[in-house]
């Protein structure tokens, strides 16, 4: 049963950079079958696609985010993680790591989540 | 970006009734070479990540039960319970990954009557 779990700092400063690491296990990252995302959900809001990597290390980030956002992946250590630079109040939310399910080369629904983790910005 | 809006905000249905979500995108999520509808449900419940119920617009995911039915094509979609349960009550979500960025629907709250 393959599971993800997220890690990282729970309170991050104004201006710095927000860092977490999704820890896959029961399965491998580098299964050609999937793509591998972060979503956001703000307090008490709806949720945010932030972007997602392929094993390979080819990404995707939202515009809104992309100026700021840096998704790397570690086959050894079948992680994925997510930088958030410059980060303000605005990016206080519980971030979710996901499994994005590829069919047909096509991109198909985020099948498996992590349990989230929040992350207040606050100096 | 595709925005997707949803309706009602909230809604609140008695024990075995159904209830029923809408989900709109501003343009098409069907693809037509495939004739499939690139749209998603998902539920989450309070401190609990998002659990896919439907892909493909009807698809069940495996271990959904049957009461979740996902229908629509083009820009309109429905989500079903047909007899809600106690333990249905969440926030329910649809998404498009038609193209990025993927996008969410705001939510709808399900709540006992």
């Amino acid at each position: 049963q393959l599971q993800l779990q997220e890690s990282g700092p729970g309170l991050v400063k104004p201006s710095e950079t927000l860092s977490l690491t999704c820890t896959v296990s029961g399965g491998s990252i580098s299964n050609s079958s999937y793509y591998w995302g972060w979503v956001r959900q703000p307090p008490g809001k709806g949720l945010e696609y932030i972007g997602n990597i392929y094993y390979s290390g080819s990404t995707y980030y939202t515009p809104s985010l992309k100026s700021r956002v840096t998704i790397s992946v570690d086959t050894s250590k079948n992680q994925f993680s997510l930088q958030l630079r410059s980060v303000t109040a605005a990016d206080t939310a519980v971030y979710y790591c996901a499994r994005v399910r590829i069919t047909a080369t096509v991109y198909d629904a985020f099948d498996i989540w992590g349990q989230g983790t929040v992350v207040i910005v606050s100096s | 970006d595709i925005v997707m809006t949803q309706s009602p905000d909230s809604l609140t249905v008695s024990l075995g009734e159904r209830a029923t979500i809408n989900c709109k995108s501003s343009q098409s999520v069907l693809y037509n070479s495939n004739n499939k509808n690139y749209l998603a449900w998902y539920q989450q419940k309070p401190g609990q990540p998002p659990k896919l119920l439907i892909y493909w617009a009807s698809t069940r995911e495996s271990g959904v039960p049957d009461r979740f039915s996902g229908s629509g094509s083009g820009t309109d979609f429905t989500l079903t319970i047909s007899s809600l349960q106690a333990e249905d009550v969440a926030v329910y979500y649809c998404q498009q990954y038609y193209s990025a960025p993927f996008t969410f629907g705001p939510g709808t709250k399900v709540d006992i009557k």
